[in-house]
């Protein structure tokens, strides 16, 4: 069965960092790219990242691309979400999903971690 | 980016109606759509992938049609645990993009 679980979010002041984590089990880990995708309060979900299997490959949306990095340990099973120059709009549950290889689709998904940009 | 547009954005219906969600890609994304529906407080769950395959689990009243730029969702006959919030998301691109849900209610 495959587990994700994501951890590190909490409350940040605006133009503080944050790193997440979310932690794999149950499945090749190496074999696949992973995604974060959040959702604001009451809004719709939102794709945030995305990490090849072997760390090779990163994209990123416009809303936080040169803030936001992502990065992946393979051996841990674990991949990070490195969240830098954090604004209030940012605030949001961050989850981590695993991408499938033939589709592209989340088929698996985190339960969240959420993040409170406030002062 | 590819901007993924649904609509509508909200729809009433009751239970044994048949409902159809439209999403529309800004690009042609051959097949690459997928759908979600996510029930509050929950995580997102996968219904459809490659715009037309049907997730291993998933009520076979759901289906999905369509390729290039414009897809459809639809639910053949409405239960009471479908009403919830559906997304669709391309695939086409690595930078994959959500539309911005249809809320279902019950009329």
């Amino acid at each position: 069965e495959v587990q994700l679980l994501e951890s590190g979010g909490g409350l940040v002041q605006p133009g503080g960092s944050l790193r997440l984590s979310c932690a794999a089990a149950g499945f090749s880990f190496n074999s696949y790219a992973m995604t974060w995708v959040r959702q604001a309060p009451g809004k719709g979900l939102e794709w945030v990242s995305t990490i090849s299997g072997s760390a090779g490959s990163t994209f990123y949306a416009d809303s936080v691309r040169g803030r936001f990095a992502t990065s992946r340990d393979n051996s841990k099973n674990t991949v990070y979400l490195q969240m830098n120059s954090l604004r209030a709009d940012d605030t949001a549950l961050y989850y981590c999903a695993r991408v499938s290889a033939v589709a592209g689709d989340f088929a698996s998904w985190g339960q969240g971690t959420l993040v409170t940009v406030s002062s | 980016d590819i901007q993924m547009t649904q609509f509508p954005s909200s729809l009433s219906a009751s239970v044994g109606d048949r409902v159809t969600i439209t999403c529309r890609a800004s690009q042609n994304i051959r097949n690459s759509l997928n759908w979600y529906q996510q029930t509050p407080g929950r995580k997102p769950k996968l219904l459809i992938y490659a715009a037309s395959s049907l997730q291993s689990g998933v009520p076979s009243r759901f289906s999905g049609t369509g390729s290039g730029s414009d897809f459809t969702l639809t639910i053949s006959s409405l239960q009471p645990e479908d009403f919830a919030t559906y997304y669709c998301q391309q695939s086409h691109s690595p930078q994959y993009t959500f539309g911005q849900g249809t809320k279902l209610e019950i009329k």
